[in-house]
């Protein structure tokens, strides 16, 4: 079946730290991958996607690169901030539906 | 505010009632979908609508769920004589109609607590 695993959390780190969150997928087919987050007392919130291999997502300083070979969709910060404490779900859609399949989310917390 | 609205935000019923949840999307978007998200858990799909049709249910949609969109604007989501493990966040997202992968804007969620 289609499924996202993700890294466990809470992900605890200081202000400028360097951040990696991963996220593994299994799928038929060629899905699209996303990552989604949750700020404390919002919604859902895209964050960015890659719909094909080798493609790479990027916002708000936020990186993720499409690796078919392995898999994956890890999501990487150079250097996080306060305010990027939130929970992040890696999803993936297949192309003849666009239901979302989420991970499990990992809790950030950034310390100053 | 021209996001997904969703109401209302919060329910607490006893077990055995009936609850219904309402979704409003944003208006030119003609697809609708609806999550449960419980705590700890990523949120998971439970159907949706292309304009008033309902296109595809999840298992998890047992038969005393069910919902609508009786005129391809705004969703109703009820569920029937409540159990507590219905506790959960209900989530409803929509997009609009495209080749490709066309982005979900979620509303902010009703949380249903069943005593």
């Amino acid at each position: 079946g289609n499924s996202v695993t993700q890294m466990e959390g809470p992900v605890t780190l200081s202000e400028e730290a360097f951040l990696t969150i991963n996220c593994t997928y299994t799928a038929t087919g060629y899905p699209s991958l996303f990552w989604y987050v949750q700020y404390p007392g919002e919604g859902l919130q895209l964050l960015l996607k890659a719909t094909k291999a080798d493609d790479k997502g990027s916002n708000k300083g936020f990186e993720a690169t499409y690796r078919k070979e392995t898999t994956s969709f890890h999501l990487e910060k150079g250097s996080v901030q306060v305010s990027d404490s939130a929970v992040y779900f890696c999803a993936l859609s297949l192309y003849n539906t666009d239901k979302l399949i989420f991970g499990t989310g990992t809790r950030l917390q950034v310390f100053p | 505010d021209t996001g997904v609205s969703q109401n209302p935000r919060h329910k607490i019923t006893k077990r055995g009632q009936n609850v219904t949840f309402r979704c409003d999307p944003i208006s030119e978007h003609n697809r609708l979908y609806w999550y449960r998200q419980t705590l700890g858990q990523g949120p998971e799909f439970l159907t949706y609508f292309q304009n008033e049709a309902q296109l595809e249910k999840s298992r998890l949609l047992s038969d005393r769920f069910s919902a609508e969109r009786p005129k391809g604007s705004f969703s109703t989501l009820e569920i029937q004589r409540t159990e507590q493990g219905d506790s959960a966040m209900y989530l409803c997202a929509s997009s609009p109609e495209g080749q490709g992968y066309n982005e979900q804007f979620f509303g902010p969620g009703t949380r249903l607590t069943v005593l």
